[in-house]
């Protein structure tokens, strides 16, 4: 079964750090492209970060420029995302995203999400 | 405020036939492809429409996309209950050099 699965969610305090992470399960990992996207609670969808398969090549949304830091380790089927300065609109449900085969952005395959909250 | 626009609901009653529209600019569907996701309360979005007008497998064909110029949209026809969700149009912007997602529609069947 294709999955993915993500975890490292929690309460941080403002200008914490916190690291998501998101194993990848059922294909080929190594071979896709794979994207970070959040919502926050009962608003919509935030493009994050974007990573190409061999972790080359990495975009980011100007809200989380020079503060999140999107990567991945293939022999572990692992994407990460490093998270610093956290601030109370980072406040959402994280989800990892696998796009259709031989495409970048067409998200076909989302994890559960892993919630982060930034409260003191 | 996202910069593709949706109306932020929209409703229809069983077999009715309900159009959401998602409105953008030069950068983003003038130039490139558009998605649609469905999303239910508490779940991972669903892809529902690709490279504007493409079903993935398993997606009933009462769920249709179109695009003209910077304009997108999707037709759902034959309205059942269980499409009342949040469906978000997305598409890649070259001015963000990201990933840009509608602010979504809330569709309600009556």
């Amino acid at each position: 079964e294709v999955q993915l699965v993500e975890s490292g969610g929690g309460l941080v305090q403002p200008g914490g750090s916190l690291r998501l992470s998101c194993v990848a399960s059922g294909f080929t990992f190594s071979t896709y492209w794979v994207h970070w996207v959040r919502q926050a609670p009962g608003k919509g969808l935030v493009w994050v970060s974007r990573i190409s398969s061999d972790g080359s090549n990495t975009k980011y949304a100007d809200s989380v420029k020079g503060r999140f830091t999107i990567s991945r380790d293939n022999a572990k089927n692992t994407l990460y995302l490093q998270m610093h300065s956290l601030r109370a609109d980072d406040t959402a449900v994280y989800y990892c995203a696998r796009p259709l085969p031989e495409t970048k952005n067409n998200l076909d395959v989302w994890g559960q999400g892993t919630t982060v909250i930034v409260s003191s | 405020q996202s910069v593709l626009t949706q109306p932020p609901s929209a409703s229809g009653t069983p077999g009715q036939r309900v159009t959401i529209s998602c409105s953008g600019r030069n950068s983003n569907i003038g130039s490139h492809s558009v998605r649609w996701y469905q999303q239910f309360p508490g779940t991972a979005p669903k892809l529902f429409i690709y490279r504007d007008s493409q079903r993935p497998s398993g997606v009933p064909d009462r769920f249709s996309g179109s695009k003209s110029g910077t304009s997108a949209s999707l037709a759902i026809s034959g309205l059942q209950s269980e499409d009342e969700a949040d469906y978000y149009c997305a598409a890649w912007d070259d001015s963000l050099n990201g990933l840009l997602f509608g602010g979504g529609t809330k569709l309600t069947v009556l």
